[in-house]
């Protein structure tokens, strides 16, 4: 595709439940990002992937969020047994490393109920 | 980490006044400085960015302007427009490592 895309773009989930968000990124990037965006907040450091490689997670909030990219390309992130404090929109971003532009995704918005 | 801060958080211009906006970064090793612009329900998108060898950049309007040593870079528009109203983030990065900050909301009053 010619950009990054997240899906779904919406998901309300009962607290409790497990979620699942993806991302697919430009073809060929070698770096990915997640970040959390808060409401009139900016976004939010999670993880980095550098190919298949998660190289810095300490952004991750707690246990229950885990992040994966397998095979270098598309990525998940999973939470787990999701609290209201976890509704955000969930941005990725991709880049081909170095001093090069990330391209953002339009993000997931993810409402705990 | 690298902890980056932004301000002001809010600020509000009459069309085609000038406005700043600061950040100012922790680490040292840092070595890339983009800005980006979010508009309302949109995804940030890139305005101009700025390499550690470099002090200033201009593109037409946009300007940035990089002190390494004091480890604060900032954003400079001029001839503000109303389209200009957005929030904008700052944003450093090491080894491809990048963190935001918390996002000025520009409003820019016709």
């Amino acid at each position: 595709g010619a950009g990054v895309s997240q899906s779904p773009r919406y998901k309300v989930a009962k607290r409790g439940q497990d979620v699942a968000l993806r991302c697919d990124p430009i073809s060929g990037h070698v770096s990915l990002f997640w970040y959390q965006q808060a409401l009139g907040q900016g976004p939010e450091f999670l993880t980095y992937f550098q190919n298949e490689a998660q190289l810095d997670k300490s952004g991750l909030p707690s246990d229950r969020f885990f992040a994966e990219r397998p095979e270098g390309s598309v990525s998940t992130l999973k939470i787990q047994r999701t609290q209201q404090e976890d509704s955000a929109v969930y941005l990725c971003a991709s880049s081909l490393g170095g001093y090069t532009e990330a391209f953002f995704g339009q993000g997931t918005r993810l409402t705990v109920v | 980490g690298e902890n980056v801060e932004q301000h002001p958080s809010t600020l509000s211009v009459q069309e085609g006044d000038s406005a700043v906006i600061k950040c100012t970064y922790s680490d040292s090793a840092s070595n890339y400085f983009p800005w980006y612009k979010q508009e309302l329900g949109k995804r940030p998108q890139l305005i101009i960015d700025i390499r550690s060898n470099v002090g200033e950049k201009k593109d037409q309007r946009i300007a940035v302007t990089l002190n390494k040593t004091a480890k604060h870079f900032s954003l400079h528009i001029t001839e503000t427009q109303p389209e200009d109203s957005a929030v904008y983030f700052c944003a450093a990065s090491k080894n491809n490592d990048m963190r935001f900050g918390a996002g000025t909301r520009l409003t820019v009053k016709p």
